[in-house]
């Protein structure tokens, strides 16, 4: 099993719509977490880190569940702009000096 | 601070060739990752160094991929003889050892081996 799974998608949705999206990881002592945004042929970027008690951002909301081991993004009234490649990203270790898993992303396309 | 620098951008080289990567990640970040990105395999973590030390290098794919980070400003990675199937963009980041704290990536190498 890897250690981070996404649903790759792509989903393609109109603008304005609400889209969610499921992580899973497979380390239950995984304290980290966060969601990264990559643009086409562009580095990684952080959108958001995601905390125990959820946390929004403008249209975004991210949350965690433990008990099911997965982090979930939401985004609200969708933009074009946010067409890109979401990444969940997972720090699956207590020690802050650590390494940083990546899923495989996916795919959000936003259609006029 | 100008960021996590990668060089060189792009590399076109031919089967068999060395070739040399470079990243010098953000000033005061203790660890350092290489990533390698494929549309087949997504962003895969092959090495990782905290305070210039290799922690984990499970994920280096075979013999002929080595990385070194002489200091904490400066790191490579070497892939010698280099593969077609190698081609893919390798990304450098950097982070700070602090809990919750994210990575911060350079812009890459995209690199092809005809």
């Amino acid at each position: 099993r890897k250690e981070v799974e996404q649903d790759p998608g792509p989903f393609n949705v109109p603008e304005g719509a609400t889209v969610a999206f499921n992580c899973t990881y497979s380390n239950s002592a995984s304290q980290s977490f966060f969601w990264y945004r990559q643009d086409c042929r562009k580095e990684p970027k952080l959108l958001m880190s995601v905390y125990s008690s959820g946390n929004e951002d403008g249209r975004f909301t991210a949350q965690l569940n433990r008990a099911s081991q997965y982090i979930s993004l939401l985004i609200r009234d969708s933009k074009l702009s946010d067409s890109a490649t979401y990444l969940c990203v997972v720090n699956p270790t207590y020690s802050s000096a650590s390494k940083i898993i990546f899923g495989s992303g996916t795919r959000l396309s936003i259609r006029p | 601070d100008a960021g996590v620098i990668q060089s060189p951008r792009h590399e076109v080289t031919e089967m068999g060739q060395e070739v040399t990567l470079r990243c010098k990640p953000i000033s005061g970040h203790n660890s350092l990752f290489w990533y390698r990105q494929t549309m087949m395999r997504g962003l895969e973590l092959l090495i990782y160094f905290n305070n210039n030390v290799p922690i984990d290098d499970s994920g280096m794919p075979e013999d002929r991929f080595s990385a070194k980070m002489p200091n904490a400003s400066f790191s490579t990675l070497k892939i010698q003889p280099s593969e077609p199937r190698d081609s893919a963009v390798y990304f450098c980041a950097s982070r700070r050892d602090r809990p919750n704290t994210e990575a911060f990536f350079g812009q890459g190498t995209r690199l092809t081996v005809v």
